[in-house]
């Protein structure tokens, strides 16, 4: 079975600096994809980025990056120029690209922003 | 764009009540996910449907019960509620388009969620 592990229970960044949140994976699976969603107050998901696992490119959306290094099964987010809009748990997860499409979770890591 | 939609967004009740929650599919979406998140915990999966027949199974406790509608709504009943069953439970879908060689590579949409409270 898969399992996804974030080690950070929480961070905290001042505003307009970078953070980078770290997560781990373990799977025997070559093909699967990676998600960072994010969980305002609000307990709303949102998906914040998407990387499949057969591409080497990271993935970037506007602020927010990944560092996808397959081999060593990590699987970090970096929000760059952060805002107090970014305040929020942050989920990272798991799903194989075939068979049993559920999302694997992580603990989860609350991030601060202060400002 | 249309959202997932889930009614209640919230629903008290009281221990060994039964109740229903229900999901209403993002159109042409034909693959539904319920998922159970405890206070303070991450998203659990408890099971999953696709066309109509369930796909994948979780930690589901055998008093729930789901099922998919031809109209691909889903609804998932809880009986004998227990204090523990008190969680947001997250209703999520997906196309699902898959052909040989090609995985798919669909997102997940999230409802806003059902909170229950059992007392």
């Amino acid at each position: 079975a898969q399992t996804v592990t974030q080690s950070q229970p929480e961070m905290s960044v001042q505003e307009a600096e970078t953070v980078t949140l770290s997560c781990t994976y373990d799977t025997s699976e070559s093909d699967y994809y990676l998600f960072w969603y994010k969980q305002p107050p609000s307990r709303q998901m949102i998906l914040v980025i998407r990387q499949e696992a057969y591409k080497q490119q990271n993935a970037t959306e506007n602020r927010f990056s990944v560092n996808f290094q397959k081999a060593a099964k990590s699987f970090s987010l970096k929000i760059s120029d952060s805002q107090l809009g970014d305040a929020a748990m942050y989920f990272c997860a798991y799903r194989s690209a075939w068979g049993a499409q559920k999302l694997v979770f992580g603990q989860g890591t609350r991030l601060t922003i202060n400002p | 764009a249309a959202g997932v939609i889930q009614s209640p967004r919230h629903l008290i009740k009281e221990k060994r009540e039964t109740a229903t929650l229900k999901c209403y599919p993002i159109p042409r979406h034909d693959t539904v996910y319920w998922y159970q998140q405890g206070p303070g915990q991450d998203p659990q999966f408890l099971i999953s449907f696709y066309e109509k027949m369930q796909s994948d199974k979780g930690s589901i406790p055998d008093r729930f019960s789901a099922q998919q509608f031809s109209d691909y709504h889903s609804e998932l009943n809880m009986s004998s509620l227990e204090l523990g069953d008190s969680a947001l439970y997250f209703c999520a879908s997906s196309p699902r388009t898959r052909t040989s060689g090609s995985p798919a590579s669909y997102e997940q949409y999230f409802g806003p969620g059902t909170r229950l409270t059992v007392t």
